[in-house]
């Protein structure tokens, strides 16, 4: 059964701190990873797609990559507008299977 | 840009009422899901979609069914609502299987 693993479930942060999200995964035959965020009473919004491992995605402030086993979402410089939960997902199956989710890292940037 | 529309933000039912969820997406994707998000639980695949008439249960297809009679509209039917269902309700649509998927903004759902 695939897992996903987000850490730390939640975080708090100065204004301008830089930190990173961790998202492991244990999957048969990994064939995407993708980085959504949620703001409160909304759907999740698409970031980034990673497919194979090395590979870098940058989108403002936030940064993925990717590794045989764990995904990290970098934030440079957050911002209080960057607050909002960030999920991960992955996709084993190559046709319009849909995506296991981990539970999310709930992030606070402090002014 | 994407856009994934869903007929409902909140929803009130009663205990054995036929729900309808609808979802209407305007890219001409070939993909559609429905998901559902609990606290403590995270988003679970109920059902997708790969084509017209066509479906795959997902992860908890038990108590949903669904229905895709055009490309862009995407139903998920409670037959007989329960408690247990009382929950927030995601659609997405994708161009093809490794596309990102796009999410509307969610129906919260609540069976009394």
């Amino acid at each position: 059964e695939d897992q996903v693993t987000q850490s730390p479930e939640a975080l708090r942060l100065q204004e301008g701190e830089s930190s990173s999200l961790n998202c492991s995964y244990t999957v048969s035959g990994l064939r995407g990873l993708f980085w959504y965020r949620q703001d409160p009473g909304k759907g999740p919004e698409f970031l980034f797609t990673l497919y194979s491992a090395g590979e870098e995605k940058e989108k403002e402030r936030l940064k993925a990559t990717l590794t045989k086993k764990e995904s990290f979402l970098h934030i440079t410089a957050p911002k209080p507008e960057d607050s909002a939960t960030y999920l991960c997902a992955v996709q084993t199956g190559g046709g319009a299977d849909g995506l296991t989710f981990g539970k999310g890292t709930h992030l606070i940037i402090q002014p | 840009d994407v856009k994934v529309t869903q007929s409902s933000r909140y929803l009130v039912k009663r205990t054995g009422e036929k729900v309808f969820l609808e979802c209407v997406q305007d890219m001409d994707h070939e993909n559609m899901f429905w998901y559902r998000q609990d606290p403590g639980l995270g988003l679970r695949l109920i059902y997708f979609s790969y084509d017209v008439k066509m479906k795959e249960k997902g992860d908890i297809p038990e108590g949903y069914s669904v229905s895709r009679e055009k490309k862009e509209r995407f139903s998920l039917i409670l037959e007989s609502a329960s408690t247990n269902q009382t929950s927030m309700y995601l659609c997405a649509s994708s161009l093809f299987g490794l596309y990102g998927q796009y999410f509307g903004p969610g129906t919260r759902l609540t069976v009394l």
